[in-house]
C-alpha cells in the first residue's frame, strides 16, 4: 500500500465551485506539505504544517485554505476555484528527525472549467 | 532567500551516452540539495541528497551528483543512459532545519535510440 495517498487523483470542475482535496500517510511523519506543480515553473509550496496546531503558508497560499485533521490527514480546499488553479498537486510528508527528505504522495490533477 | 537554476529544460541523450543535468543553487546559507525523478503520471521520488559529509553521492539507479561549493552546483550525472531513464528530473534545496524545499523548474529527459 502506498504510504502517501492522495485523494481523488483527477477532478474536473467549474470555476466558482469549493473543491476539496484530501491527503493521507501512514508513515508517522509529522510534517506535511501541499504544493503544486505547472509546466516550466516545477513545484511551488502552497501550505506547510509541522504538527497538527501548526500550518504555515508557502509561497502562493492566495485562493487556498488547509486542515490538518489529525496527523495523518491534510487536506487543501479551494473555496472557489478559479481557471488559473488548474494544475498538478501533490501532498508530501516529512519527519522533523531526518534532515529534509520528502515524500510525495501521487498526484491530483485538477481541471477548472 | 534560497533557489535553484537548472540549465536546460529539455535535454536528450542516446541510450548508453552519458547523462547530466545541471543543477545551480543559491543560498546563504550552507544548503542541503536533492534531486527527485517525477515519471510520467506518478509523484516524485527521491534520486539522492546532499546534507554533510562526502560532497560526491551516490543514488538510485546508477546517478550520482557531486556538490560543489565554490561553484554552487549540483550537477546530476549517469555514465550510460537507459531508455527507462526517460523522466522529469528536478533540483531542490533547504536550508536549516524547516524542511521546506525550493525546488528548480525541472529538467525533462529524453533518451533516444
Amino acid at each position: 500500500d502506498a504510504d502517501v495517498t492522495q485523494t481523488p487523483r483527477n477532478r474536473i470542475t467549474k470555476t466558482g465551485k469549493r473543491i476539496m482535496l484530501e491527503c493521507s500517510q501512514t508513515k508517522g511523519h509529522d510534517r506535511m506539505y501541499w504544493y503544486r506543480q505547472d509546466p516550466g515553473l516545477g513545484l511551488r509550496l502552497i501550505y506547510y504544517s509541522f504538527d497538527v496546531k501548526d500550518i504555515n503558508k508557502g509561497e502562493i497560499s492566495d485562493g487556498y485554505s488547509v486542515s490538518r485533521q489529525a496527523q495523518a490527514k491534510f487536506s487543501l480546499s479551494l473555496e472557489s476555484a478559479i481557471p488559473n488553479q488548474t494544475a498538478l498537486y501533490f501532498c508530501a510528508t516529512s519527519d522533523s528527525l531526518i534532515r529534509n527528505e520528502q515524500f510525495f504522495g501521487p498526484g491530483t490533477r485538477l481541471t477548472v472549467l | 532567500a534560497q533557489s535553484v537554476t537548472q540549465l536546460g529544460s529539455h535535454v536528450s541523450v542516446s541510450e548508453g551516452a552519458l547523462v547530466l543535468l545541471r543543477c545551480n543553487y543559491s543560498s546563504s546559507v550552507p544548503p542541503y540539495l536533492f534531486w527527485y525523478v517525477q515519471y510520467p503520471n506518478q509523484g516524485l521520488q527521491l534520486l539522492l541528497k546532499y546534507t554533510t559529509g562526502a560532497t560526491l553521492v551516490k543514488g538510485i539507479n546508477g546517478f550520482e551528483a557531486e556538490f560543489k561549493k565554490s561553484e554552487t552546483s549540483f550537477h546530476l550525472t549517469k555514465p550510460s543512459a537507459h531508455m527507462s531513464d526517460a523522466a522529469e528530473y528536478f533540483c531542490a534545496v533547504s536550508t536549516g532545519g524547516g524542511n521546506k524545499l525550493t525546488f528548480g523548474t525541472g529538467t525533462q529527459l529524453k533518451v533516444e535510440l
